[in-house]
């Protein structure tokens, strides 16, 4: 089956930085990667996704890039808040929402 | 209704009680899952409904985990003889369809039922 690793899983930057989260996937048949966002005491929300067929998405301050033959997709998110605090989940999926496989989450600290 | 509401969100069982997790999709949404998400860890999938059909359970750990949605709507998961390694968030999410290949399949998440098992 499908296996995700995501790094770090801690990440701490000062508010205005740039932050990037990593992920590498086993299964060549995920052409899905979504990622979403957790904060305490809620359940993840979905922040943006990306297909196979694309190598970059972008909205406002947050970009994906996806490397299928590297099978690695990273989060970029820009001019950081105090308020994009939260863990960050990876996913893949060879297509269909059942199949998803998450990674194991990066904790996202931005410092005032 | 607006999002996907589970209940309750804490609950505290002692080993081998049985308990019944309760989630209310998003009205319309076809599809439902269950996922497992241990402390510090990515969500695990459990089970999957498209309307009141269970297409697929592979994930259940264990046949103490049992899950239906009669009127393909509210779903219950049930966790018979609870046992400690049971405790976790189990997140409930629906989907206006449960494939992938639209826009239209995003997975809406409730914020999870806690089960604590002492």
């Amino acid at each position: 089956g499908e296996n995700v690793e995501q790094h770090p899983s801690t990440l701490s930057v000062q508010e205005g930085d740039s932050a990037v989260i990593k992920c590498t996937y086993s299964d060549s048949a995920s052409n899905y990667f979504p990622w979403y966002k957790q904060e305490l005491g809620k359940g993840p929300q979905l922040i943006i996704d990306i297909r196979s067929n694309v190598g970059e998405k972008k909205d406002q301050r947050i970009a994906v890039t996806l490397n299928k033959t590297a099978k690695h997709f990273s989060l970029h998110i820009t001019e950081t808040q105090p308020e994009d605090s939260a863990v960050y989940f990876c996913a893949a999926s060879p297509g269909s929402a059942r199949q998803l496989t998450f990674g194991s989450g990066t904790q996202l600290t931005v410092l005032p | 209704g607006a999002g996907v509401s589970q209940s309750p969100r804490y609950k505290v069982a002692k080993r081998g009680q049985d308990v019944a997790l309760r989630c209310d999709p998003i009205s319309g949404h076809v599809s439902l899952f269950w996922y497992q998400q241990a402390l510090g860890q990515g969500p695990e999938f459990l089970t999957y409904f498209q309307n009141e059909a269970q297409l697929d359970k592979s994930g259940l750990p264990s046949d103490r985990f049992f899950a239906e949605r009669p009127e393909g709507s509210v779903s219950t998961l049930k966790i018979q003889r609870t046992q400690q390694e049971d405790s976790a968030v189990y997140l409930c999410a629906s989907s206006l369809d449960g494939g992938l290949q639209t826009g239209a399949n995003v997975l809406t998440f409730g914020a999870g039922s806690r089960l604590t098992v002492l």
